[in-house]
């Protein structure tokens, strides 16, 4: 079964700081995707990448960016992290060629105060 | 750019009874339309999915219809369960090897013994 694995279920941080999340999958996906969820608004999508070194930005890339230095890992990160970036923080992963199908990590609760 | 309604936000129906949330997508590109079940604290799961060449599939007690000409397309559960309260979100992929998903903002359905 596929294992899409977030280093945190839940993050407290500062105004201002800066602020990574890590994201791994077991599956040897090619495309992994970052998406924030908010109340209301649905799953965003913020970056995604569809090869190792790879990264396209998605609909709300704003005050992030992100690293894909290996296959499996993909992390995003909060340069300076400000109050509206509180929120869930999914990552998904999917591979090319086997369907559109998302594998999603249990989600990150970051809160910025 | 790519963007998906979704309706109703909230949906609350009798066990027994059916229900069907309606979505409805802007690129004529799409061609292919997921639906996602989120069960509470839990990560969002692949339910059902059809692509672009079918009108109509069913699985069980669910069944997703798609409509290009008017581009929307609908969920519908029958014989609705208690297990079936979650947010569910329908999803359009855009074209590509990376299979890149919009989703829609989520409807919270509950299913009332």
């Amino acid at each position: 079964d596929v294992k899409v694995t977030q280093s945190s279920r839940y993050l407290v941080k500062r105004t201002g700081e800066k602020v990574f999340l890590e994201c791994v999958q077991d599956m040897d996906h090619e495309n992994m995707f970052w998406y924030r969820q908010d109340p209301g608004l649905g799953l965003r999508l913020i970056y995604f990448s569809y090869d190792v070194k790879m990264k396209e930005k998605g609909d709300i890339p704003e005050g992030y960016s992100v690293s894909r230095e290996k296959k499996e890992r993909f992390s995003l990160i909060l340069e300076s992290a400000s109050t509206s970036q509180t929120s869930m923080y999914l990552c998904a992963s999917s591979s090319t060629g086997q369907g559109e199908k998302l594998f999603f990590g249990s989600g990150t609760q970051l809160s910025v105060l | 750019g790519e963007n998906v309604e979704q309706h109703p936000s909230t949906l609350s129906v009798q066990e027994g009874d059916s229900a069907v949330i309606k979505c409805t997508y802007s690129d004529s590109a799409s061609n292919y339309f997921p639906w996602y079940k989120q069960e509470l604290g839990k990560r969002p799961q692949l339910i059902i999915d059809i692509r672009s060449n079918v009108g109509e599939k069913k699985d069980q007690r669910i069944a997703v219809t798609l409509n290009k000409t008017a581009k929307h397309f609908s969920l519908h559960i029958t014989e609705t369960q208690p297990e079936d309260s979650a947010v569910y979100f329908c999803a359009e992929g855009v074209g590509g090897g990376y299979n890149k998903l919009i989703f829609g903002a989520g409807t919270r359905l509950a299913v009332h013994p």
